[in-house]
């Protein structure tokens, strides 16, 4: 069976600290992406990144940052010198394959909510 | 470009009303998905079409009915609405890969008293 883990529901943090959320998943298939989704209080759910199971380099992108570690099954999530803007529900997600039926299986975490306070 | 539309955005049911989600896309997307979304449970899938004239069930589709007569559109109905129904509802639809991000509406939150 297939899981994502956000274990951490809220985070504070002052602006301009840094901030990691954290997922670690589980799944047996050795092809599978994970995915991290951005929800403003607007509430439509926006892309941020993709990375599939067979490439292990971290990302930087302006202030968003991803570490992607196979040993340890997770893909955590970094902003640099946070901004009130950023403060939004996160969330981890996981594809995987269906070995049979060709349609793949997207499963979500729980999300956490980042609070960035002015 | 529209992306992913959700119709209505808000709307209030009685217990044992019906009524229909609409969720269209202009993105020519195979894939088509319904989620509900309750604090602290994060997204969790309703039902689900691959294609044109195609459903599927999720994780929680009891209470609910879907179609897919035209490739763009996804309905969502319920039948006889009950309060544990009260959610966020959010339609995403992707292309037919793996690989592929979600492109999500903006969500619809029904409130069902």
């Amino acid at each position: 069976a297939q899981k994502v883990t956000q274990a951490q529901t809220e985070i504070s943090v002052v602006e301009k600290e840094d901030v990691t959320l954290d997922c670690v998943y589980e799944t047996r298939d050795t092809t599978y992406y994970l995915f991290w989704y951005k929800q403003p209080p607007s509430g439509e759910l926006v892309f941020l990144i993709r990375r599939n199971s067979f490439d292990e380099q971290n990302e930087i992108s302006g202030r968003y940052s991803w570490n992607f570690q196979k040993s340890t099954s997770s893909f955590n999530f970094t902003i640099t010198a946070s901004q009130v803007v950023d403060s939004a529900v996160y969330f981890c997600a996981l594809s995987v394959a269906h070995s049979t039926s060709g349609t793949y299986k997207y499963i979500f975490g729980t999300g956490t909510r980042l609070k960035v306070l002015a | 470009n529209a992306g992913v539309t959700q119709t209505p955005k808000f709307r209030v049911l009685k217990t044992g009303q019906s009524m229909t989600l609409l969720c269209a896309q202009d993105m020519n997307h195979e894939y088509m998905y319904w989620y509900r979304q309750d604090p602290g449970m994060g997204l969790r899938l309703i039902h689900y079409s691959v294609g044109e004239g195609t459903t599927a069930k999720g994780e929680v589709p009891d209470g609910y009915n879907v179609s897919r007569l035209k490739k763009q559109n996804f309905l969502l109905g319920l039948e006889s609405a009950a309060p544990s129904q009260t959610s966020v509802y959010f339609c995403a639809s992707s292309y037919r890969q793996v690989s592929e991000k979600l492109f999500f509406g903006s969500g619809t939150q029904l409130s069902v008293l």
